[in-house]
C-alpha cells in the first residue's frame, strides 16, 4: 500500500522558533507537496517539489522554506514560526506522469504557535 | 487568479437521498478535476478524475460530471449512508504538475 508518512501530528511551537515538518513517501513519486489547510480557506499550496533539489513556489511560500535531498524526503521549515502559522499542514506525492495527478496525503501536521 | 468555490460549506441530507455537490471555478481551463474525501484528523483521500474531454465518470455511487462551458463539476453520491458523512473537496489541475483545492462541502448523511 501506497504510504506519505509525517513526522509528527501534533506539534506546539513558541513564536521565534525554527519548525521542521518532515515528511516522506514510499511510493518513488517524483513530485512531492507542501499544502496548509485552514477552516474555510480549504487547501492551499505552499510549495512543491518535482526532483530532488529541486522546488516550486506554490501560492503561498511567504514565511516558509523547503529541501528535498532524497526523493522520498520533503522536509516544510519554517524559519521563525509566527501565530499566523498555526494550522494543518499536509505532505502529499503524486507520479510525474501517467496516474492524472492522484494525490496520495499524509495524516497532517497539526501545529500550533503560542 | 484561478478561484475554486464549493457550494456550500455544508450539507445536510436523509439516508438513501441523493448527495449533489457542486464545484465552480473561473479565470482557469483545467485539463482535469479531482475529487476527494477528507475524515476528521485525516488526510483527503482521492475518489474520482474526470477529464476536460469527459462529460461524465461513474465509479459504484458516486457520479462525476464536468461542465467546461460552465465551468462547473457535479459529485453525486446516489443512496447516500451515514458512512458517506465527510468533506469533500474539489481540485482541479494547475501547470501539469499540482492540484488546487476548493475550501470543501462537508456532507452529513442522517439515518
Amino acid at each position: 500500500d501506497v504510504k506519505v508518512t509525517q513526522s509528527s501530528r501534533y506539534l506546539v511551537k513558541r513564536t521565534g522558533e525554527k519548525v521542521f515538518l518532515e515528511c516522506v513517501q514510499d511510493m518513488d513519486h517524483e513530485n512531492m507537496f507542501w499544502y496548509r489547510q485552514d477552516p474555510g480557506l480549504g487547501l492551499r499550496l505552499i510549495y512543491f517539489s518535482y526532483d530532488v533539489k529541486m522546488k516550486e513556489k506554490g501560492d503561498i511560500p511567504e514565511g516558509y522554506s523547503v529541501s528535498r535531498e532524497k526523493k522520498e524526503r520533503f522536509s516544510l521549515i519554517l524559519e521563525s514560526a509566527s501565530t499566523n502559522q498555526t494550522s494543518m499542514y499536509l505532505c502529499a506525492s503524486s507520479l510525474l506522469t501517467g496516474s492524472d495527478g492522484e494525490l496520495f496525503f499524509g495524516e497532517g501536521s497539526r501545529l500550533t504557535v503560542l | 487568479s484561478q478561484k475554486i468555490e464549493q457550494n456550500s460549506e455544508a450539507l445536510n441530507i436523509q439516508e438513501g437521498k441523493t448527495a449533489t455537490l457542486t464545484c465552480n471555478y473561473t479565470n482557469y481551463s483545467p485539463a482535469y478535476l479531482q475529487w476527494y474525501r477528507q475524515d476528521p484528523g485525516r488526510g483527503p483521500v482521492f475518489l474520482l478524475l474526470i477529464r476536460e474531454n469527459e462529460k461524465e465518470k461513474r465509479k459504484e455511487r458516486l457520479k462525476v460530471t464536468f461542465d467546461t462551458t460552465l465551468k462547473q463539476s457535479l459529485f453525486h453520491i446516489t443512496a447516500s449512508q451515514p458512512a458517506d458523512s465527510a468533506t469533500y473537496l474539489c481540485a482541479l489541475e494547475y501547470n501539469n504538475n499540482d492540484m488546487r483545492f476548493g475550501a470543501g462541502t462537508r456532507l452529513t448523511v442522517k439515518p
